[in-house]
């Protein structure tokens, strides 16, 4: 079964300084990986997604994040931390082999911003 | 296209008692799921109904739990004797397909339900 680490629960960072969420899987297939942000009171919204192209995602809001699959990694940054970064990320797994495609996620990292 | 809603936002019953949640997918989604997401955890899958055939169930879910997708549209997941452990989000998510870039899944804003 797959599944995803994600060390660290609450993270903070400066604005305007780097961003990096920290997240290593283990599958038995190549998987497919996600990270996902979380507003307060809001659902998970796609930040990018990782699905065997190349190897160095760029999502949405200045994220990216780079799949090394000698590491089992897929950490997630961002080069300059804004206010409204703050939120809570997960990062998430799937089995493309598998009919399903439902996701197992991190436990999550709760980002604040330091003014 | 509004995205996937929930209903009720927000859960508050006694124990014992049933509730019962609701998903509205995107319309032409054919995939829904379900997730439970605890404090500080991040979400666990549930269930998924490919159009009204529900295809799968975690073992998370007990007896007391039942989900159903009457026609492939609006889901409802019904709790019966609710149990304080069962406070949580209650997240509904829907995908176009299974595979390539359509099998991307749209949450909603969640249920959250808390047993006093």
């Amino acid at each position: 079964a797959q599944s995803v680490t994600q060390l660290g629960s609450h993270v903070s960072v400066s604005e305007g300084a780097l961003v990096l969420l920290r997240c290593n899987y283990s599958s038995s297939v190549p998987p497919y990986l996600f990270w996902y942000v979380q507003y307060p009171n809001q659902g998970l919204q796609l930040l990018l997604k990782y699905t065997s192209a190349a190897t160095l995602v760029k999502g949405i809001n200045g994220f990216e994040a780079e799949f090394k699959k000698s590491e089992t990694s897929f950490h997630l940054t961002k080069p300059s931390a804004h206010m409204s970064d703050a939120a809570e990320y997960f990062c998430a797994v799937s089995d493309p082999e598998e009919g399903n495609n439902r996701l197992a996620f991190g436990k999550g990292n709760q980002v604040v911003v330091i003014p | 296209d509004t995205g996937v809603s929930q209903n009720p936002r927000h859960k508050i019953t006694k124990r014992g008692q049933n509730v019962t949640f609701r998903c509205d997918p995107i319309s032409e989604h054919n995939r829904l799921y379900w997730y439970r997401q605890t404090l500080g955890q991040g979400p666990e899958f549930l269930t998924y109904f490919q159009n009204e055939a529900q295809l799968e169930k975690s073992r998370l879910l007990s007896d007391r739990f039942s989900a159903e997708r009457p026609k492939g549209s609006f889901s409802t997941l019904e709790i019966q004797r609710t149990e304080q452990g069962d406070s949580a989000m209650y997240l509904c998510a829907s995908s176009l397909g299974t595979s390539g870039p359509s099998y991307e899944q749209y949450f909603g804003p969640g249920t959250r339900l808390t047993v006093t």
